[in-house]
């Protein structure tokens, strides 16, 4: 079975700076699809960013990328000129891209990290 | 807005009853997943369905159960509720299968007393 593990509860940036989220998983998969979800105190999931393993080209949307290093399997975020909107949990997921098996189409979430923007 | 609804967005009831959430998908969405989502057990996926039918099954009680109905909205019912069961569960939808983004719904926020 896969894991994901976000092994920051809690990290904390000032406004304008950047700061990077960790993220580990475990697969024995090769092909598999890698997300970022922001959940701010509404607890609505938002999308933030989208990785496909096959792609070797890092996914960028605006102010956040990702570093995705398959073969030590890490996908860490990275959130640039960080803003107030920005406070939220942030949780990695991972999902199969492989057909049949009992967990198609299913999200595995890490444990997420709490972000702190101070202004 | 993710463009996927759930209803009601808060429910109290007591341990031992049963309630049903309800969940509409995004205009053209097929799949509907469901997850629970609580402090003890973090995010979890509960059951998958597509387009009608059953898809895929994670951690989910005997005493729930789900399904999707041929306008695609779909519910979940809860039985025998324990205060365990308190937790926020959400919805959501893709157009199709695996390879698709998953968009959620708010949420459902279920407290047992």
């Amino acid at each position: 079975a896969q894991t994901v593990t976000q092994s920051q509860p809690e990290m904390s940036v000032q406004e304008a700076e950047t700061v990077t989220l960790s993220c580990t998983y475990d697969t024995s998969e090769s092909d598999y699809y890698l997300f970022w979800y922001k959940q701010p105190p509404s607890r609505q999931m938002i999308l933030v960013i989208r990785q496909e393993a096959y792609k070797q080209q890092n996914a960028t949307e605006n102010r956040f990328s990702v570093n995705f290093q398959k073969a030590a399997k890490s996908f860490s975020l990275k959130i640039s000129d960080s803003q107030l909107g920005d406070a939220a949990m942030y949780f990695c997921a991972y999902r199969s891209a492989e057909t049949g098996g009992t967990s198609y189409g299913k999200l595995t979430f890490g444990q997420g990290t709490i972000l702190t923007v101070h202004p | 807005d993710s463009g996927v609804t759930q209803t009601p967005k808060h429910l109290i009831t007591a341990t031992g009853q049963r309630v049903t959430l309800r969940c509409s998908p995004r205009s053209g969405d097929l799949s509907v997943y469901w997850y629970q989502q609580s402090l003890d057990q973090g995010l979890q996926f509960l059951i998958q369905y597509y387009n009608g039918e059953e898809r895929a099954k994670g951690n989910i009680l005997e005493r729930f159960s789900a399904q999707q109905f041929p306008d695609l909205h779909s519910e979940l019912n809860l039985s025998s509720l324990e205060l365990g069961d308190s937790a926020l569960y959400f919805c959501a939808s893709s157009v199709a299968g695996y390879t698709d983004t998953q968009y959620f719904g708010p949420g459902t926020r279920l407290t047992v007393l």
